[in-house]
């Protein structure tokens, strides 16, 4: 079975801060698919990224970067120089390769508060 | 530029009552899927479809229905609901052109049953 688990329930940082929320999975695919959502206080669900396992590469977009380590099952997720608007919830998802349907499973989530 | 449109954005019902979700969406994608969101528990999946008139269970699907007459519609019901259904429900779709493509989701609708 797959799982995702994002074990940081709440952070809380200080503006310009770098922060990183963690993300590890589980599944007995060998390929697959991970993603990044971001949920604003507003609630509707932004698609951040999508990674296939066949890359390792990090990648990095604006103040966003990702670290993806197939040897430790990890997708992790940072954020430089912080700001109040990246206030949110983020969720990590996991998806296996040609997944019937394309079926996502998420992690729980990581509320995210950037104080000024 | 709607995307995925959910309708209604709020309701409160009564135990027992029945209701209907909507959602639509405008992107021509073959897959669209029901969420339910509820503190700490992440996104889970009710049920989903991979085609007009195809659906499938996911991880929780008592308690809900769901029909997929027209590729654009997806439609998610309550029989009799209950107090454990107080939720923020999330309707979303993608595409099958190519493997895994991100989903696109709603606004979401919050139901509470009293």
């Amino acid at each position: 079975a797959q799982k995702v688990t994002q074990a940081q329930t709440e952070i809380s940082v200080v503006e310009k801060e770098d922060v990183t929320l963690d993300c590890v999975y589980e599944t007995r695919d060998t390929t697959y698919y991970l993603f990044w959502y971001k949920q604003p206080p507003s609630g509707e669900l932004v698609f951040l990224i999508r990674r296939n396992s066949f890359d390792e590469q990090n990648e990095i977009s604006g103040r966003y970067s990702w670290n993806f380590q197939k040897s430790t099952s990890s997708f992790n997720f940072t954020i430089t120089a912080s700001q109040v608007v990246d206030s949110a919830v983020y969720f990590c998802a996991l998806s296996g390769y040609m997944e019937y349907g394309n079926k996502l499973v998420f992690g729980a989530g990581t509320i995210l508060r950037v104080k000024s | 530029n709607a995307g995925v449109t959910q309708t209604p954005k709020f309701r409160v019902l009564k135990t027992g009552q029945s209701m209907t979700l909507l959602c639509a969406q405008d992107m021509n994608h073959e897959y669209m899927y029901w969420y339910r969101q509820d503190p700490g528990m992440g996104l889970r999946l009710i049920h989903y479809s991979v085609g007009e008139g195809t659906t499938a269970k996911g991880e929780v699907p008592d308690g809900y229905n769901v029909s997929r007459l027209k590729k654009q519609n997806f439609l998610l019901g309550l029989e009799s609901a209950a107090p454990s259904q107080t939720s923020v429900y999330f309707c979303a779709s993608s595409s099958r052109t190519e493997s895994n493509q991100p989903q696109h989701f709603g606004d979401g609708t919050r139901l509470s049953i009293l």
